[in-house]
């Protein structure tokens, strides 16, 4: 079975540091990866995706930046964080093919003071 | 524009009860359905896939597809405490990589 692992689960940072939330995915070779953003209650915004390793594709500009280094982990990083940066980050994989499930991690808790 | 538009916002049903939830597209392409149910402070988990028009049933849940009006609905009958979360609709089409959600639907089953 896949299991999907993401870390931290929360932290509370400054304006203008650094941030690193990281994602593994277990039991599946090459997944297609994804990281998504959602504010408290809101809908899911897709940030990134990545069908290979080192290979990333940004969707919206947030001034966040995601890696691929290996091909069951993604990193989503920046240098200086935003007050709008706050909310819930989601990893997620998907299986090639149209009809395939899209599975989430748990998520890691982002708030930015 | 919002391409996923799901109904109500909120939602209040008896325990006991059948909870509706809708959801309409307007992109012609999106040919894949799916419903994920989120509890407070998790990720979304997936539901039901459903793909070709109709009824498919799982359990407590029944979703429908009528991809000629664009509507994919969800029925939660014997609605349970543990069945509060948020609930999204979410839609692909054919050569698309990226799954639009919609805004999310909350409900809530009250003892």
């Amino acid at each position: 079975a896949q299991t999907i692992h993401q870390w931290p689960v929360a932290e509370i940072k400054a304006v203008g540091s650094p941030l690193s939330l990281g994602c593994t995915i277990k039991g599946k070779s090459s997944p297609n990866l994804y990281w998504y953003w959602q504010a408290t209650g809101g809908t899911l915004q897709q940030l990134f995706y990545s069908i290979t390793v080192g290979q990333v594709e940004s969707v919206v500009q947030l001034n966040l930046s995601a890696s691929r280094p290996k091909d069951d982990q993604f990193i989503l990083s920046t240098e200086k964080l935003l007050l709008s940066h706050s909310g819930f980050y989601l990893c997620a994989w998907r299986g090639t093919g149209a009809g395939n499930t899209l599975y989430f991690g748990e998520g890691s808790r982002l708030i930015v003071v | 524009q919002q391409k996923v538009q799901q109904s109500p916002e909120s939602l209040s049903v008896p325990e006991g009860g059948m909870a509706s939830l809708n959801c309409t597209s307007s992109d012609r392409n999106f040919q894949y359905f799916w419903w994920y149910r989120q509890h407070s402070g998790e990720g979304p988990k997936a539901l039901m896939s459903i793909f070709s028009d109709g009824d498919k049933k799982e359990g407590r849940f029944t979703a429908h597809l009528n991809k000629a009006s664009l509507h994919v609905s969800l029925h939660i009958r014997d609605s349970q405490p543990s069945d509060s979360a948020l609930y999204f609709c979410a839609a692909l089409g054919y050569n698309q990589g990226k799954l639009i959600f919609g805004q999310g639907t909350k409900l809530s089953i009250k003892p």
